[in-house]
């Protein structure tokens, strides 16, 4: 089945930093790769979203870079504010099912 | 629209005892998932359910039982709970369309004693 690993488990930057997080799946018949945030107590939730036909994607802060390839992918938040504070998930999904396998997730903290 | 809830927010569970962790989706997905995660990290999951009627095992199936009786509802089951299913579990719901948004619910933290 699909390995999704995740790296870093932990991230600490200072506001107004750049913050990556990168991702590598094992599946090369995967074709769509999500990232999710989670808050304080609540479940995850999409923020962006990439599918393998596209090597980047962007939204305002956040863009995420796809290289089938090598297999991995990278979420990118630039201008980094308090409230990115999160655990932050990415999956991959070859579509059969739809099931996503998750990756271990990262704990980001920005500092003021 | 209320979208997908899970019932009770948190329990305290004596080992041994059984108990239904409840999730209802009123966004008619086909498929829905339930997932464990520990340590306020990694979502492992536990079974799914592709549509109603079908049920399957995922990662880390043992312990746990579901059913999927119509495509609303997909309680998970604890027949004998043990202190290694304390953990925070979340109920998501996809459409059975590829590449599709993942619905969570706010999660249901557990702790077995």
């Amino acid at each position: 089945g699909e390995n999704v690993e995740q790296h870093p488990s932990t991230l600490s930057v200072q506001e107004g930093d750049s913050a990556v997080i990168k991702c590598t799946y094992s599946d090369s018949a995967s074709n769509y790769f999500p990232w999710y945030k989670q808050e304080l107590g609540k479940g995850p939730q999409l923020i962006i979203d990439i599918r393998s036909n596209v090597g980047e994607k962007k939204d305002q802060r956040i863009a995420v870079t796809l290289n089938k390839t090598a297999k991995h992918f990278s979420l990118h938040i630039t201008e980094t504010q308090p409230e990115d504070s999160a655990v932050y998930f990415c999956a991959a999904s070859k579509g059969a099912g739809n099931m996503l396998t998750f990756g271990g997730g990262t704990r980001l903290m920005v500092k003021p | 629209t209320a979208g997908i809830t899970q019932a009770p927010t948190s329990q305290i569970l004596a080992a041994g005892r059984s108990m239904t962790l409840r999730c209802t989706q009123d966004m008619r997905h086909n498929a829905m998932y339930w997932y464990r995660q520990d340590l306020g990290l990694g979502l492992r999951l536990i079974h799914y359910s592709n549509t109603a009627g079908t049920t399957g095992k995922g990662e880390v199936p043992d312990g746990y039982s579901v059913s999927r009786a119509n495509t609303d509802d997909f309680p998970l089951t604890l027949a004998s709970a043990v202190p290694s299913q304390t953990s925070v579990y979340f109920c998501a719901s996809m459409m059975d369309r590829e590449g599709t948004e993942a619905f969570f619910g706010q999660g249901t933290r557990l702790t077995v004693v």
